[in-house]
């Protein structure tokens, strides 16, 4: 079946420092591939995405590449801010309107 | 952008005492809504699949009896927790996918979180 494998948090970084986060997956074909943002106490929010292999999603200074042959698409930004702190959720979507999510990785950032 | 409203944002009630959470798409019509619970520091857990007009689809280990999911119009889907129980306190999301999409993602609700006393 689909699972998508994230790093373990909490990731704690100081101001301008740079981030990454890893996230893998296991699927059948080609699924999409997606980076959700949930701050504390709000539902989800959509980050970025990514459809096909290569691709590089982007959005608010965060990047993620779709790679097919590492299976991986993760998460980094040159110079994370306090506002950035929240958990991340990497999820891949295939076919039935699915989106299978992983564990979430918590970031936090220190001034 | 697409908005999907839940309410409450949260809610307190007492054992025995039944819930009823709403996921409203706002400017999209959302042939299918996904409830997800999610505890502390934990990922989401899918609880529901629902399709307007028809009988939700639960996953496996979720009482259906227990968590009442009514879509009864494209823009609107309930989760009625009945006969709640402290262990039934969570936080609770929906999201809600458009008509007319390919590979779109989910629009998600800010969440409801549920304590029983």
């Amino acid at each position: 079946g689909n699972s998508v494998t994230q790093m373990e948090g909490p990731v704690t970084l100081s101001e301008e420092a740079f981030l990454t986060i890893n996230c893998t997956y296991t699927a059948t074909g080609y699924p999409s591939l997606f980076w959700y943002v949930q701050y504390p106490g709000e539902g989800l929010q959509l980050l970025l995405k990514a459809t096909k292999a290569d691709d590089k999603g982007s959005n608010k200074g965060f990047e993620a590449t779709y790679r097919k042959e590492t299976t991986s698409f993760h998460l980094e930004k040159g110079s994370v801010q306090v506002s950035d702190s929240a958990v991340y959720f990497c999820a891949l979507f295939r076919a039935g309107n699915m989106l299978t999510f992983g564990g979430g990785t918590r970031l936090m950032v220190k001034p | 952008g697409a908005v999907v409203s839940q309410h409450p944002s949260w809610v307190i009630c007492k054992s025995g005492t039944s819930v009823k959470i709403e996921c409203r798409s706002l400017d999209f019509q959302a042939t299918t809504m996904f409830w997800y619970r999610q505890f502390p520091k934990q990922s989401l857990m899918l609880m529901a699949t629902s399709n307007e007009g028809s009988k939700a689809t639960y996953e496996q280990g979720v009482e259906k009896d227990k968590f009442l999911i009514n879509h009864a119009s494209l823009t609107l889907s309930t989760l009625t927790v009945t006969s709640a129980h402290p262990e039934d306190s969570s936080f609770y999301i929906c999201s809600a996918r458009g008509t007319g999409t390919g590979v779109s993602p989910l629009h998600f609700g800010n969440g409801t979180r549920l304590t029983v006393t």
